[in-house]
């Protein structure tokens, strides 16, 4: 079975760097044709795709955002990691993960994670 | 203020069907196949249950379609069963790799 699971600190500080991390089971991001993407959903508003990046280690950015964004993957570890540096309250909300691969050729998001949320406020 | 355009509600009896409209600003879904419509319960995983405009996911009841038509996708919800109460967001991915998703529909089940 497929599953991702996010994990970050509940609550940072403006300013502050933001890591969040995204545990994989079922699949390997090692394996060919294996992606993960970060997105996100502030309270009330519509989800945002953040980051990719690529078994083979190519990496996407939400072109607004990628001057804070840092995407990696720990491959011992299965994980996935995001970095969202200098961050303030808009960034509030919920930290989705989701497994991102090709069906039927064209690329999609076809699991995701239950999402973390995070809150900044000093 | 989101890519793509959906009303924020919609509703519907059991056993009726409702259709969500998904509207693209530009033409993100003029240009593209790549419409996704994913199912959300809040507090679980949003699910993908239609990619390719049209296409069901194995596991995705056929009671779930979709289509497409100018600028503008939609997704059908027929016989209208109490769990499929949930909010449902178009996605469509660009082509510069990246993904936009409408600001989603709260569909309530009378």
């Amino acid at each position: 079975q497929v599953t991702l699971r996010e994990s970050s600190p509940a609550l940072v500080k403006p300013t502050q760097t933001l890591t969040l991390t995204c545990t994989l089971s079922g699949f390997s991001i090692t394996t060919s044709g294996m992606c993960v993407s970060w997105l996100r959903q502030p309270p009330g508003q519509a989800l945002e795709w953040l980051a990719r990046i690529d078994w083979d280690d190519d990496t996407y950015y939400n072109a607004s955002l990628k001057t804070r964004l840092s995407i990696s993957k720990d491959t011992s570890k299965n994980q996935v990691v995001l970095t969202m540096t200098d961050v303030d309250p808009v960034d509030t909300g919920t930290y989705y993960c989701a497994r991102t691969r090709r069906l039927d050729g064209n690329w999609y998001l076809d699991v995701w994670g239950r999402g973390t949320l995070v809150t900044v406020s000093s | 203020q989101s890519a793509l355009t959906q009303p924020p509600s919609a509703s519907g009896s059991p056993g009726q069907s409702v259709t969500i409209p998904c509207t693209g600003i530009g033409s993100d879904l003029g240009e593209n196949l790549y419409v996704s419509w994913y199912q959300h319960h809040p507090g679980t995983a949003p699910k993908l249950i239609i990619y390719d405009i049209t296409k069901r996911p194995s596991g995705v009841p056929g009671r779930f379609s979709g289509s497409k038509s100018g600028y503008t996708a939609s997704l059908t919800v027929s016989a209208l069963q109490p769990e499929d109460e949930a909010d449902y967001y178009c996605c469509s991915q660009t082509v510069r790799q990246t993904w936009v998703f409408g600001g989603g529909t709260k569909l309530t089940v009378l």
